[in-house]
Order: C-alpha cells, then sequence, then structure tokens
C-alpha cells in the first residue's frame, strides 16, 4: 500500500527564516511526486512535480527535490503570503493504487512578519 | 494555464436534497477528472475517477447511487449528491488531468465546493 508521511505537521517562522518541509513515500514504483499549495476554504495549487531521483524544480522561493525515498521542499526567506498548507502526492506506478494520486496530511506553514 | 472551475462555491440546504457540482477545465481538455472529499484538517480522500464518456469507477466505499458522477464532455464533470444528509456535509473538490489512467501529469484542482445539509 503507498504511504506518503509529511513532517513537520506544522512550521511556524519568522519573515526571512529558511527551513524545509519533508515527504516521504513508500510505492512500489513512482512514476510521479506532486507538490501543491492549499489555502484555507480552497482547492490545492500545483507547484511541482518530480519524476526521478536527483531531480530538482525551483519557483520563486520554493525548491523542491527528490530522492529514492523523499522529497524536501525548501524555503528560502519566506514572506508571510507563503503562509499555507503544503501537500505532496505520489502517483504509482502500478497496483490498485495505479492513475491515482495518494495525498500526505501536509504541513501547515504559517510565516510571521 | 490549467485553470480549473468548479461551482457553486457554497451551498446550503436542507437534507433529502439532491445538490449538482460543476467543474470545468477552462483551457485546456481533461480526458480524466477526479472528485475527492476533505475533512477539516485532513488530506484529501479520493471519491472516483472518471473518464470521458465513460463511467465513473467509485473508490471502496462510496456509494454510487448516492454519488452520481457524469463526465459527458472533454471540459466538464459533474457531481450530485443525491438525497443529501447532514452527513453528507463536506468540502468537495474535483480535479482535471489530461491523459487516461497511465498519465503521470499533474491534476488541477478546482476551488471547492462546501456542502452543508441541515
Amino acid at each position: 500500500e503507498d504511504q506518503v508521511t509529511q513532517s513537520p505537521e506544522a512550521l511556524r517562522l519568522q519573515e526571512g527564516e529558511s527551513s524545509s518541509l519533508n515527504c516521504s513515500y513508500t510505492v512500489s514504483g513512482l512514476r510521479g511526486l506532486f507538490w501543491y499549495r492549499q489555502d484555507p476554504g480552497k482547492g490545492p495549487e500545483f507547484l511541482f512535480t518530480l519524476y526521478s531521483a536527483g531531480e530538482e524544480k525551483e519557483k520563486e522561493r520554493l525548491k523542491a527535490t527528490l530522492t529514492k525515498k523523499e522529497s524536501f521542499l525548501h524555503i528560502t526567506a519566506p514572506k508571510p503570503e507563503d503562509s499555507a498548507t503544503y501537500l505532496c502526492a505520489v502517483l504509482n506506478a502500478g497496483g490498485t493504487s495505479y492513475g491515482k494520486l495518494t495525498f500526505g496530511q501536509g504541513t501547515i506553514l504559517t510565516v510571521h512578519p | 494555464g490549467a485553470v480549473v472551475s468548479q461551482h457553486p462555491s457554497r451551498v446550503i440546504c436542507k437534507s433529502g436534497t439532491s445538490v449538482k457540482i460543476e467543474c470545468r477545465s477552462l483551457d485546456f481538455q481533461a480526458t480524466t477528472m477526479f472528485w475527492y472529499r476533505q475533512f477539516p484538517k485532513k488530506s484529501l480522500m479520493l471519491m472516483a475517477t472518471s473518464n470521458e464518456g465513460s463511467k465513473a469507477t467509485y473508490e471502496q466505499g462510496v456509494e454510487k447511487d448516492k454519488f452520481l458522477i457524469n463526465h459527458a464532455s472533454l471540459t466538464l464533470s459533474t457531481l450530485t449528491v443525491t438525497s443529501a444528509h447532514p452527513e453528507d456535509s463536506s468540502f468537495y473538490i474535483c480535479s482535471a488531468r489530461l491523459g487516461t489512467t497511465g498519465s503521470n501529469q499533474p491534476q488541477h484542482f478546482g476551488d471547492g465546493t462546501r456542502l452543508s445539509i441541515l
């Protein structure tokens, strides 16, 4: 069974204080790992897709990396507007989860001015 | 690009009413659409997957007669909650994706529908 575990559950940062969010996964075969941002009362907003170990993607203050067991979302010099829940999801290559995303529980990020 | 519109954003209705939620992909053709349910402070729970022109595939434990899904075109899917009861109150979110079952393209989500059954 696919498993996705995100840590920490909640993270409070001061503006400008860089940090990382972790997403550990167990799948029989990874077809893709996805990062989303979700604001309260809204649907998830797509950020990145990573397809293979060693791959990195960047967008503004965010950088996502991938290994064979986990992914990190690095946030450099965060601003209050980066406050949101960040979700990680994996797409399995086969089995009963084929074609479906398995989501982690999310990390609630709060950035204080 | 990759905009998904979901309507309505909020519904409040009496027990026993049927409610229809629409999900549209505005700038791409969505071969596959998904319907999720999200409980407070929880992650997304997949309810069903639908491919255009085919019957939806429901996840275990989801009543197909309760949650009717129609995906009649490449840009529109609808979820109808039939004879809704208070326990059906939740946040329902749709997503759309290019490609069929084996696609590894990202899903793009609507902004969700908050359903409250009195």
